[in-house]
């Protein structure tokens, strides 16, 4: 299975200041036929299933404010909040859907908070 | 709007069993692919286990925690996913939350149901 390693494990942002998640890969997730990179990005608040934030590396779904943005490719990505919210306070993963089956995996998760 | 509601956790008994449902709405049900995600308390999310649409296969493929352990099934003229847990350990328990599936990426989740497992 790939692994999704994720950096750092919890990490304290001033409201309006940025906050940089990484996700590393066990191997590709680039689908070369296709070009696009199978990661996605989730959001947790706390008591809340989690929502969907971004797939194939860098498009936000449908209703995700434009201050989060995805990056990377290949083994290397990043989550980017540019200017944190109080509502932005959750638990955020990565998951690879490039191979599959056997399994979907997910990041072990980074927490956000406020300073 | 779409809707997915799980039901069916309880508190078991190691060993025993265990049939989860999500009821479905506000979507192609039958076109879909469906998922089992689970939260352990306090952990991470991992994946349990999906079903392809019938157009599509209709087949299952499961984590390896719980391979021959776990079905995963639909009922597509009632608009709901099922899964029947059987031989529960302790380390299944957790939140299960039932999710849809488009290439591979959750796009919707239910609120999920607490499975404890516990003598």
């Amino acid at each position: 299975d790939i692994v999704m390693t994720q950096s750092p494990d919890s990490l304290a942002v001033s409201l309006g200041e940025r906050a940089t998640i990484n996700c590393k890969s066990s191997q590709s997730v680039l689908y070369t036929s296709d070009n696009r990179n199978y990661l996605a990005w989730y959001q947790q608040r706390p008591g809340q299933p989690p929502k969907l934030l971004i797939y194939w590396a860098s498009t936000r779904e449908s209703g995700v404010p434009d201050r989060f943005s995805g990056s990377g490719s290949g083994t290397d990505f990043t989550l980017t909040i540019s200017s944190l919210q109080a509502e932005d306070v959750a638990v955020y993963y990565c998951q690879q859907y490039y191979s599959t089956p056997p399994a979907l995996t997910f990041g072990g998760g980074t927490k956000v908070e406020i300073k | 709007e779409v809707q997915l509601v799980e039901s069916g956790g309880a508190l078991v008994k190691p060993g025993g069993s265990l049939r989860l449902s999500c009821a479905a709405s506000g979507f192609t049900f039958s076109g879909v692919w469906m998922n089992w995600v689970r939260q352990a308390p306090g952990k991470g999310l991992e994946w349990v286990g999906r079903i392809k649409s019938k157009i599509d296969g209709g087949t299952t493929d499961y984590a390896a925690p719980v391979e021959g352990r776990f079905t995963i099934s639909r009922d597509d003229s009632e608009n709901t996913l099922y899964m029947q847990m059987n031989s529960l350990k302790t380390e299944d328990t957790a939140v299960y939350y039932c999710t849809t599936d488009y290439h591979g990426m959750l796009n919707n989740w239910g609120q999920g149901t607490l499975v404890t497992v516990s003598s």
